[in-house]
């Protein structure tokens, strides 16, 4: 059974300042890694996708990828209200969809 | 381009009766999938088209449920003698050629069963 785990949250968070949301899993197999932000009552858009150990920078997110730790997070800069949503993690395994997190409520506070 | 369509937006019925969702997805996107969330949780995979491949229906929760995809295009969910139990959004989304892409998903169907 292959598994994705993120701490369902809340997370609350000064505007401005840095939110870092976390996501383990299960299958050392797994190959690529992406993160999705829903807004309440939205469905899941991309924010971000990684597929090699390290970081990868896209604007105010940050993707960090730990292959033998078994951990992507995602680091949110100069967090924004308009940030907060539940953000999912969701993970590819080989020959299978992808397995999604329950996702991570994050709230900006202003 | 347009994006991936999904219809009716909602639907309400009664427990016994059965529903078709649709889904119309991103244009030369030959991966298309279906999703249920349940109402604070996560996704549930339920079913996955890729080309002509026959579908990965490994996450169908019942026999109650069932799904065609024609033409390599438009897709339809099927939910036959539904239960309170089904009431959750059901999620569609499209990738380019492969499940290791990127989905883009559709504005989903609030489905309610009373």
């Amino acid at each position: 059974q292959k598994e994705v785990e993120q701490n369902s949250g809340p997370l609350s968070v000064p505007e401005g300042a840095i939110a870092s949301l976390n996501c383990t899993y299960s299958d050392r197999g797994s190959q690529s890694f992406f993160w999705y932000r829903q807004y309440s009552g939205k469905s899941p858009e991309l924010i971000m996708s990684i597929y090699s150990n390290g970081d990868k920078e896209d604007g105010r997110f940050t993707a960090q990828l730990n292959k033998a730790s078994q951990y992507v997070s995602l680091l949110i800069r100069d967090s924004q209200p308009s940030d907060s949503a539940t953000y999912l993690c969701a993970i590819y395994s080989g020959n299978t969809p992808l397995v999604f997190g329950k996702g991570t409520r994050l709230s900006v506070i202003a | 381009g347009a994006g991936v369509s999904q219809s009716p937006s909602n639907k309400v019925t009664e427990k016994g009766k059965d529903v078709e969702l649709r889904c119309d997805p991103i244009s030369g996107h030959t991966a298309l999938y279906w999703y249920r969330q349940s109402l604070g949780q996560g996704l549930e995979f339920l079913i996955y088209f890729q080309g002509n491949s026959a579908p990965d229906k490994s996450g169908l929760p019942s026999d109650r449920f069932s799904a065609e995809r024609t033409g390599g295009s438009v897709s339809t969910l099927t939910i036959q003698r539904t239960q309170q139990e089904d009431s959750a959004v059901y999620l569609c989304a499209s990738s380019p050629r492969t499940v290791q892409e990127t989905q883009y998903f559709g504005p989903g169907t609030r489905l309610l069963v009373l």
